[in-house]
């Protein structure tokens, strides 16, 4: 039973123009989100996260927002670089502990 | 400050054959994750450690798949005998505290992983 899921396998976005990559999650009790990074044979790298209490969540180039009734985050690269390209996986974890369920995870190519 | 060490980096065996991988997490970082991370998909939790104990499980193939962390600190992750599905990379995390009881969530910090191929 996927908990959360990213429908989009990839997406192609020109450089300096905006990155959107979406996540949606069964569970309402997850709290807190993460957004990885992961590059060919190295394991994934934080993010930015975000948790429940807010809605959005802001580093730099990197926005992430939820919206809870909607059981949905999304995470902005706004300028999207070639550097971006990679693949994103969403997770999202619960009060009662730190196991993070993540999702299959989006390929983002940037086209310089 | 050194990250999350993993080794070996790729493992090739027959099916019924055993392995070990190795992790060695972020100095000071209480709890470990072991992760299955089977092409297109994403990371599945097979194991969470905080220091030398196990506090979650509860989806490790427990028939064929072991893993301990005896002294706290690094940890083996094993499976014997292997099966052709055990294909995945396995990846290592660690984080600084274990829970959410003091109202923040600890990030987890990823290694490399070990690329397995049964064959």
């Amino acid at each position: 039973d996927q908990q959360v899921k990213q429908n989009s396998p990839s997406l192609s976005v020109q450089e300096g123009r905006i990155s959107i990559l979406n996540c949606d999650y069964t569970n309402s009790m997850f709290d807190y989100f993460l957004w990885y990074k992961k590059y060919p044979a190295e394991g994934p790298t934080f993010l930015i996260s975000i948790s429940s209490i807010k809605d959005k969540n802001e580093d730099g180039r990197f926005t992430v927002f939820l919206n809870k009734s909607a059981k949905h985050l999304s995470l902005h690269i706004v300028p999207s670089q070639p550097g971006d390209s990679a693949v994103y996986f969403c997770a999202a974890s619960g009060a009662t502990g730190n196991q993070f369920y993540f999702g299959t995870g989006t390929s983002l190519t940037v086209i310089p | 400050e050194a990250g999350v060490a993993q080794s070996p980096r790729y493992k090739i065996i027959e099916k019924r054959q055993s392995v070990a991988f190795w992790c060695n997490p972020i100095s000071g970082h209480a709890t470990l994750y072991w992760y299955q991370q089977i092409l297109g998909q994403g990371p599945k939790l097979l194991i969470q450690f905080q220091n030398n104990g196990v506090v979650d499980d509860s989806q490790l193939p427990k028939d064929r798949f072991s893993a301990e962390r005896l002294k706290g600190v690094d940890s083996t992750l094993k499976i014997q005998p292997a099966k052709l599905e055990d294909s995945a990379v396995y990846l290592c995390a660690s984080s600084l505290f274990p829970n959410s009881r003091l109202g923040v969530q600890e990030t987890q910090y990823f290694g490399p992983g070990t690329r397995l191929l049964v064959l």
